[in-house]
């Protein structure tokens, strides 16, 4: 089946806008992730969904960043007001219902690279 | 804070030499950990997945190993092809951190023919 699906592929953009990050999670699976690598790193958690609800948002590094997933299936990260130190590689990730005490695999995209000009 | 480091940064080998990975963590509460390829441009290609109760996991060429009372896990590579050639990323799973992965820094591996 189709894995996790993520568009665009590269955004190009110019400090101070705005931009939107999609993420197609596999079919069923209920729990997203988004992550962030930037050059040289490994990724970094930024939030996780259980459904539609921000499970954990520990990770978002301000209030410029954002994201929803209304249905519980897609989901799109926001960031307002870029800077060039958003330029990384945001990496969606997707697994089926996390249980307490459980561990179910994610399964990664092949990510978006932003650029902020 | 759980910290996950990985040495070296980069690796290069001539083909057929065995390759060494190693990673380090502070926090021994672990769930698991695991060892992921990333390839230019691609998303992360799980490995192996090793328990904490768990010693060791075999797949074809590839072993990894986890000690987790000293914070270690070495991923063995037998025989390097050229194919091998990629960023190899662990990553830790803490019993207190949710179900959030917590990944070192990687190692650039290239494999000369």
């Amino acid at each position: 089946g189709a894995g996790v699906s993520q568009t665009p592929s590269n955004k190009v953009t110019e400090k101070g806008k705005y931009v939107e990050l999609r993420c197609d999670p596999i079919s069923g699976h209920t729990a997203l992730y988004w992550y962030r690598q930037s050059l040289g790193q490994g990724p970094e958690f930024l939030i996780y969904f259980q459904g539609t609800g921000a499970a954990d948002d520990s990770g978002l590094p301000n209030d410029r960043f954002f994201a929803v997933r209304p249905e519980g299936s897609v989901s799109t990260l926001k960031i307002q007001r870029t800077e060039r130190g958003d330029s990384a590689v945001y990496l969606c990730a997707s697994s089926l219902r996390v249980v307490r005490g459980s561990y179910n695999e994610q399964f990664f995209g092949p990510g978006t690279r932003l650029t902020v000009l | 804070k759980q910290e996950v480091t990985q040495i070296p940064a980069a690796l290069s080998v001539p083909e057929g030499e065995n390759l060494v990975l190693n990673c380090s963590f502070t926090d021994s509460a672990i769930y698991n950990l695991q060892w992921f390829r990333q390839d230019p441009g691609k998303g992360l290609t799980s490995l192996l997945l090793i328990q904490s109760s768990q010693r060791e996991q075999t797949s074809g060429r590839l072993n990894a190993s986890l000690d987790k009372s000293s914070g270690r896990s070495t991923l063995y590579i037998a025989a390097s092809q050229p194919g091998d050639s990629a960023t190899y990323l662990c990553a830790v799973l803490i019993k207190a951190a949710g179900n959030k992965l917590t990944f070192g820094g990687g190692t650039r591996v290239l494999v000369k023919p």
